[in-house]
């Protein structure tokens, strides 16, 4: 399966502890983006990021969250202290190197539902 | 504030008639728009979609009309089937600009009755 993999599909932590979140982009795919749908929600766009650079990080929350797409590995989405407004589904995208704009589609992956309790 | 917004959360049609599926955007900036589908418990799929440049885009049975001067799109499906009752979700980006992020709506969940 080449699509894009995401784990764990579930993650259950409890208020205060860190939640880390994996997104293995689809081959030859160099920009990942981080989206999260709460309750009754839209997917809302978090980070996008290529390889070792954050390109856009205008829709994560100022504490806590970070994202990284380092040279070798997945990307990383990492809540730290979590809080039960964290509760959520957390897709990731992916798009290739060679992005033109028109008719770059991204592929998204099956998301990582995190419940705090 | 919704920038792409999604008026109908369900909608039920009878199987072999059309589905319509709206879509209202605010950003004049947006000029690349899609349909993506998505199932409980998956990622959401793509499905087509629609430079501003045109009107209207087909794909089997499923067409996309934009309507700039409205700022609405809609996704037609015709003849509609069971195995299309899922969330609809559009989403726009503007790619001239960022390149990056899409904006989504609240989406639409369909229901196919045979």
């Amino acid at each position: 399966n080449a699509g894009v993999m995401q784990n764990p599909r579930h993650l259950v932590r409890r208020r205060g502890q860190e939640a880390r979140l994996r997104c293995s982009p689809m081959k030859g795919h160099s920009h990942v983006y981080w989206y999260r749908q709460l309750p009754e929600e839209g997917l809302k766009f978090m980070v996008y990021l290529q390889k070792e650079n954050i390109i856009d990080e205008s829709g994560m929350p100022k504490e806590r969250f970070s994202a990284e797409f380092p040279k070798e590995g997945p990307s990383i989405l990492r809540i730290q202290q979590v809080v039960r407004g964290d509760s959520a589904a957390y897709f990731c995208a992916s798009s290739p190197l060679e992005t033109s704009g028109i008719d770059d589609e991204q592929f998204f992956g099956p998301g990582t539902r995190l419940t705090v309790l | 504030d919704q920038q792409v917004k999604q008026n109908s959360p369900s909608l039920s049609v009878q199987e072999g008639r059309i589905s319509i599926l709206n879509c209202d955007y605010t950003n004049s900036m947006f000029d690349y728009f899609l349909w993506y589908k998505k199932y409980p418990a998956e990622g959401p799929t793509f499905l087509i979609s629609i430079s501003s440049i045109k009107d209207k885009n087909e794909d089997g049975r499923f067409t996309v009309f934009l309507n700039k001067s409205a700022k609405h799109l809609s996704l037609h499906i015709v003849p509609s089937q069971p195995g299309d009752s899922a969330v609809y979700f559009c989403a726009a980006s503007d790619w001239g600009g960022s390149q990056g992020n899409l904006i989504f709506g609240k989406g639409t969940k369909l229901s196919v009755k045979p």
